[in-house]
């Protein structure tokens, strides 16, 4: 256990609809990221955010949305879903935002778009 | 442009021998390398890393060897177990970035 969790574990969904996935970070962590697994590829970076703000922007859709709240857990937020945004999902943390830190991944959430 | 390469999507290891997995890179940037563990369905399990300034890392049966002049790293398994059958990713960052670039992966099997 990583002590990293994420909510719900499973989502299906309709194209066009908007869902949110929660994630907690272990405690004492304030960097929280998010990644995305489509069909056994490698983990796509999304977004991380440090102790409440943006820290570093990756592969992110313009219809995917993030932010992390004052108690540092982290929400995803999905728009006008499509197909090919069924995925897993995962969070990770770490203690610092810096190069050189590891991270902690959660279980994921798997999204399936119908 | 791939910065973070894993040339074997696979690789069958006998029970009790041992396993090397291989990454590649291409920025001379990274500075720090970290292997993962991860099993269908579940998120990645953080197994050993490395920083530039060391050539080698180890942590019980997991040894983790740079060659920062050939930009090469590798994962040893010594001895190869059943629930050692996993993908392994590399990943790396540098100080500059502070997001993990990954590799795609390589699907370890071993043969009881």
């Amino acid at each position: 256990d990583s002590g990293v969790t994420q909510t719900p574990k499973h989502l299906i969904t309709a194209t066009g609809q908007r869902v949110t996935l929660r994630c907690s970070p272990r405690s004492g962590d304030l960097s929280v990221y998010w990644y995305q697994q489509s069909l056994d590829q490698g983990l796509q970076f999304l977004i991380q955010y440090y102790n409440g703000e943006e820290r570093a922007k990756g592969n992110i859709l313009e219809r995917f949305s993030a932010q992390q709240f004052p108690d540092l857990h982290s929400e995803l937020n999905l728009s006008s879903l499509e197909l090919g945004d069924s995925a897993l999902y995962f969070c990770a943390s770490s203690d610092s935002g810096t190069s050189g830190t590891t991270q902690y991944f959660g279980p994921g959430t798997r999204l399936l778009v119908l | 442009d791939q910065q973070v390469k894993q040339n074997s999507p696979s690789l069958s290891v006998q029970e009790g021998r041992i396993s090397i997995l291989n990454c590649d890179y291409t920025n001379s940037m990274f500075d720090y390398f970290l292997w993962y563990k991860k099993y269908p369905a579940e998120g990645p399990t953080f197994l050993i890393s490395i920083s530039s300034i060391k050539d080698k890392n180890e942590d019980g049966r997991f040894t983790v060897f740079l060659n920062k002049s050939a930009k090469h790293l590798s994962l040893h398994i010594v001895p190869s177990q059943p629930g050692d059958s996993a993908v392994y990713f590399c990943a790396a960052s540098s100080g500059s970035n502070y997001q993990l670039i990954w590799g795609a992966g390589t699907k370890l099997i071993i043969k009881p």
